[in-house]
């Protein structure tokens, strides 16, 4: 199975921007690509976007399009998520997880951001 | 967007006995390909999720066979045969068909 490990935990203000990473152990053809996830401690999972690692597309749902942004760095086997203009509600956990198409089968560990004044 | 609603929300359990969790989605969950990306998910507590059913009813690399995943369409249903302690936690369907949503989650505990 495919390992995905992100970075540490955040602490940033209201309005500030935050981009975390998740570095996968390898890429296999079977990859279709990396979703984001997030969780507000205590509650569901919320889907936060998804990116192709064969080509770039992404698709962000309408809840954070405009202010999320993910890249893919293929020769590091890194993803990346950007979220701008940060406000108390987006304090949670992220996780990166390996879609094999229709489906993640790979999680990262998640990433804490914190947003506080 | 589709909403997936599951039931129970809470689920207490004695060990060693059956669980049965439900799942629906507002809209038929059949691909174009003719595939349904329906999902199960396991959260423990402390722990990142873990997907333990694909495509309604294929279970993962390692899961027990005590777990299986049954449906079609828009209803889908997650057994346990007998509990263990470890299955403490919270589990969520998901769908994979149209992008991706989440239940609600279901939180499985020991009577």
């Amino acid at each position: 199975q495919v390992q995905l490990v992100q970075s540490g935990a955040e602490v940033k203000k209201p309005g500030a921007s935050v981009k975390v990473s998740c570095k996968a152990s390898s890429l296999p053809s079977n990859t279709h690509g990396i979703s984001w996830v997030r969780q507000v401690p205590g509650q569901g999972l919320e889907w936060m976007g998804w990116i192709s690692t064969r080509n770039g597309n992404t698709i962000y749902p309408h809840k954070v399009q405009g202010r999320v942004t993910m890249t893919t760095d293929t020769s590091t086997t890194t993803a990346y998520m950007e979220l701008r203009s940060l406000r108390s509600e987006d304090t949670a956990l992220y996780y990166c997880a390996r879609d094999t198409g229709g489906g993640e089968d790979s999680w990262g560990q998640g990433t804490l951001v914190t947003v506080s004044s | 967007d589709i909403v997936m609603t599951q039931s129970p929300l809470s689920l207490p359990v004695t060990l060693g006995q059956a669980a049965s969790i439900s799942c629906r989605s507002s809209e038929s969950l059949v691909h174009s390909d003719g595939n349904t990306y329906l999902n199960w998910l396991q959260q423990r507590p402390g722990q990142s999720p873990r997907r333990l059913i694909y495509k309604v009813s294929n279970r993962d690399s390692g899961v027990p066979d005590r777990f299986s995943g049954s449906g079609s369409g828009t209803e889908f249903t997650l057994k346990i045969s007998r509990v263990e302690a470890e299955d403490v936690g919270v589990y969520y369907c998901m769908q994979g068909t149209h992008w991706r949503t989440f239940g609600q989650g279901t939180k499985l505990e020991i009577k």
